[in-house]
């Protein structure tokens, strides 16, 4: 069956330090892959896209890459700040679009 | 411009009952999906709307039905409520089926059924 895994349910890191997030993914023939931000009580907001035939994109301190062959994105923040702490979803897109189930980041001061 | 507006914002229903809830997307965006999200089970897919038909519908018992008009407004409806559907319904719109620019989510309803 299809899956898609965010490594950590939560991370913690500090201040000015680089968050890596995880999104693995089986049985999956993603065009797309995204990363949505949440923040409680609101709907995730797009952070970025990548295409299945692209290894890297960037967008200001955030950072995605996409391996396809491991089936697997990796997500960084860097310079992190507290008002990235937030929930971080990867979402693969084929047909319609599944999302993991987050990883809750937490930037401490 | 404006963003994805649902409607509404918080409800309260009782077992058994149904439920409309309401989603006007993004002017020009022509592909409406619904997801519902609980602690539990996180962002499930339900179903997406283009232009006025379902393309693709999650792993929902037929409770869960949807439609989406001329004007790409969509409405979902659950009938026979039960405790578990409590959950924050979230739609998202975007300009195609396959958006390279993303979607954007409204900031949901939140249902609960008591």
């Amino acid at each position: 069956s299809q899956k898609i895994e965010q490594n950590s349910e939560a991370l913690n890191i500090q201040e000015g330090k680089t968050a890596t997030l995880t999104c693995n993914y089986t049985n999956y023939s993603p065009a797309y892959l995204q990363w949505y931000r949440q923040d409680p009580g609101r709907g995730p907001v797009f952070l970025l896209l990548i295409r299945e035939n692209e290894k890297e994109k960037r967008k200001e301190r955030l950072k995605v890459t996409f391996d396809t062959t491991l089936k697997q994105s990796l997500f960084h923040i860097t310079a992190s700040q507290p008002a990235d702490s937030a929930t971080y979803l990867c979402a693969l897109e084929n047909n319609d679009m599944r999302f993991g189930a987050g990883t809750r980041l937490t930037v401490k001061p | 411009k404006a963003g994805v507006t649902q409607t509404p914002r918080y409800l309260i229903k009782t077992r058994g009952q149904q439920v409309t809830l309401s989603c006007s997307p993004i002017s020009g965006h022509r592909s409406v999906s619904w997801y519902q999200q609980t602690p539990g089970q996180g962002l499930q897919f339900l179903f997406e709307y283009f232009s006025e038909t379902q393309r693709n519908k999650g792993n929902f018992p037929g409770r869960f039905s949807g439609r989406q008009f001329s004007n790409s407004r969509s409405e979902m409806n659950v009938s026979t409520l039960e405790l578990g559907d409590s959950a924050l319904y979230l739609c998202a719109s975007s300009l195609d089926t396959v958006s390279s620019y993303g979607y954007t989510f409204g900031s949901g309803t939140r249902l609960t059924v008591v």
